[in-house]
């Protein structure tokens, strides 16, 4: 079964408010990675987080790898009609070193101007 | 610097024929990923390669097959298609097998099954 779940599914937000999205994993993850896929496009790479407890910012984005290394977060302050699309996270099972990279099912967000 | 390519952009096919998808990485990428992406869903893990060699293979049955060729592109094979095999499918490709190397994703093949 699927590893790695997303919380929400869905996500509507008035332009200009804060959201967060939420990655878990079952198990303990090596790195996790974000991506972004925009309505009718390819997804495409944000960040990748690697340590424990480990805190990345992009502009109004901020990334959060888990203390535990089984959960992270996306939280996107001041939203954008230009943040409208599906967020994806990624991960990598710890033991596994062929391990392929486990995609989250995804958040899509909606933005109202 | 090119990006992934996908050829076809489109495929129609009926039920129980064969298709054929082909990817070329970014120049220097020697791992290419294929994923199924179904409407409204998200990327289920079909196949990797590396070097010429599968890595690691998702929860698929044995139709969904694929290969590498010596210069790193990569062709998928499903056979005897079904009609839930209508899907997006996405190649992918990254800079060797480590673990933390982020993938460059085409513009995908969107396959129907009649």
């Amino acid at each position: 079964g699927q590893q790695v779940m997303q919380i929400p599914q869905y996500q509507h937000v008035q332009e200009g408010e804060d959201f967060t999205t939420y990655c878990n994993s079952s198990t303990t993850l090596s790195n996790i990675q974000w991506y972004k896929q925009r309505p009718g496009g390819h997804p495409v790479f944000l960040i990748q987080l690697v340590k424990s407890g480990e805190v990345k910012k992009q502009k109004r984005l901020t990334f959060q790898f888990g203390e535990a290394k089984k959960n992270s977060s996306l939280h996107i302050t001041a939203t954008q009609t230009t943040d409208v699309g599906t967020y994806f996270c990624a991960g990598r099972v710890t033991t596994d070193s062929w391990g392929k990279l486990q995609f989250g099912a995804g958040t899509q967000v909606v933005v109202t101007p | 610097e090119a990006g992934v390519t996908q050829s076809p952009t489109h495929l129609i096919k009926t039920r129980g024929q064969q298709a054929t998808l082909r990817c070329s990485p970014i120049s220097g990428h020697t791992s290419v990923y294929w994923y199924q992406q179904a409407l409204g869903l998200g990327l289920q893990f079909l196949l990797w390669y590396d070097e010429g060699e599968e890595r690691n293979r998702g929860n698929f049955p044995p139709r969904f097959s694929g290969r590498q060729f010596p210069n790193y592109s990569s062709e998928l094979n499903v056979n005897a298609l079904e009609l839930e095999d209508s899907a997006l499918y996405l190649c992918a490709s990254s800079l060797g097998t480590g673990g933390h190397n982020e993938q460059f994703f085409g513009p995908g093949t969107r396959l129907t099954v009649l």
